[in-house]
Parts: structure tokens; sequence; C-alpha cells
């Protein structure tokens, strides 16, 4: 199994372009996630999807958008780049994400993405 | 609030055990866990804990659980240079169902010669 893939690995955008982030997982996972990870700061949950058809929003949602059209794709898709968006961000997946149960999520690699 | 706090940098000598601290906040969480991540790799479990537990320990690996005071810690015996990463803390936390988990910065572990 390949895991959890991210492209692209690096991008540079300008203010105001527009990106999607993709993201495939071959593990038959229902919960897939996007965080977002800045320099000395823990990760914060973009979006989440419970399955195909479902997203919700997570900590940081604004400036993004999702879509789960299928199990293995989450791709994160970001409209009219800001500087602030600059970030490394990570795709994930877990089999269950239901409270009070063991929940190891898998990561993608990430995308290091620069707003200039 | 939810919030996972740790010291953000430890630096240790080859052979000497490493020991990584956090504090979480949210008493509800049933597992706690410890992701690595390497040098421009995404994160990958570690280990984890039930909360039911005082201690965990997995070969090099020792977890630590305070509930009381909301500690956890892992302790890295016989450090080698491969432990070289940044070790992340991760509570559960969330509502309607839906388990989250919520990350510390990270610490980031040296190990030297």
């Amino acid at each position: 199994n390949a895991g959890v893939t991210q492209t692209p690995k690096f991008r540079i955008l300008k203010i105001g372009q527009s990106m999607t982030l993709q993201c495939t997982q071959d593990m038959n996972h229902n919960y897939m996630y996007w965080y977002r990870q800045d320099p000395g700061m823990g990760l914060k949950l973009i979006y989440y999807s419970v399955g195909a058809g479902i997203t919700d929003k997570g900590e940081v949602p604004n400036g993004y958008n999702v879509s789960r059209s299928t199990t293995e794709d989450f791709p994160l898709r970001l409209e009219l780049a800001a500087p602030s968006q600059t970030s490394v961000y990570f795709c994930a997946s877990s089999y269950s994400g239901a409270a009070e149960t063991y929940n190891e999520q898998f990561f993608g690699p990430g995308t290091r993405l620069t707003v200039l | 609030g939810e919030d996972v706090e740790q010291s953000l940098f430890l630096s240790v000598r080859e052979g000497d055990s490493s020991v990584i601290n956090c504090t979480y906040t949210d008493s509800s969480s049933t597992y706690l866990y410890w992701y690595k991540q390497e040098p421009g790799a995404g994160l990958q479990l570690l280990t984890y804990i039930f909360s039911n537990m005082d201690m965990k320990q997995d070969q090099r690996l020792t977890v630590l659980l305070n509930k009381k005071d909301k500690h956890l810690s892992l302790r890295i015996a016989d450090t080698q240079t491969g432990d070289s990463a940044i070790y992340f803390c991760a509570e559960e936390g969330g509502s309607g169902g839906y388990n989250k988990l919520i990350f510390g910065a990270g610490t980031r572990l040296a190990v030297h010669p």
C-alpha cells in the first residue's frame, strides 16, 4: 500500500491565485483530515470528512474548501491565496474517528506552500 | 478550552535517556498519543496510552500518565541519533461523536555524540 499520498510537494503561489492540494489514500479509511502546520505550532485541523459525501469544518477553515466524492480522495482547495496561508499542509486518514475509540491517523508527507 | 503544551527543544547525548513532557487539558480523553515527525516527512504514530493506565512500556519507550495533573511523558532509553525528530503529544477532543486529535507544538529532540 502507498498509504497517504499528497501532491504537489512544494508550491509557490502569488496572492490571489487559487490551487488544489491533492490527497489520496489506499487504505479504505473512512475518516480523512487536512491540517496545517506553522513553525513552532502544533497541527491545526482545517477540515475533516467522516466518509464520502460528508465534510465538516475544523478549527481553521476560513479560506479553504474541501470535497469528498470518493473514499480515496480528499482535495483541499485554496481560493484567493493570502500570505497567511503560507504553511505546510498535511493530509491524514484513519479507519475510525468515533469518540472514545483508538484513532491512529496516517499522515501524508505534506505540501509546503508559500504565498508571496 | 482544549490545549496541549510541550517544551520546544531537548538536547541529549547519544546513549542517554530522553524525557519529553506534555500537559493537556481535556480530562475526558480516552487515549493519549505520541507522534514522531522525521525531517521532511509526515507524522507517524509512535505509541499511545489508554487513559486508565499509568504506564506503558514498549521496548525503549516508556509512557507515563498522571491523570490528576494531566501530565504525559515519553521516555526514550538509550537515545540514538536516529531518534532525532520532532515529537508531538496529542489528546482527544471534539464533540458530536467525532474524535479529533489536539496536537501540541512538538518537541524537537536533538541527539549529539
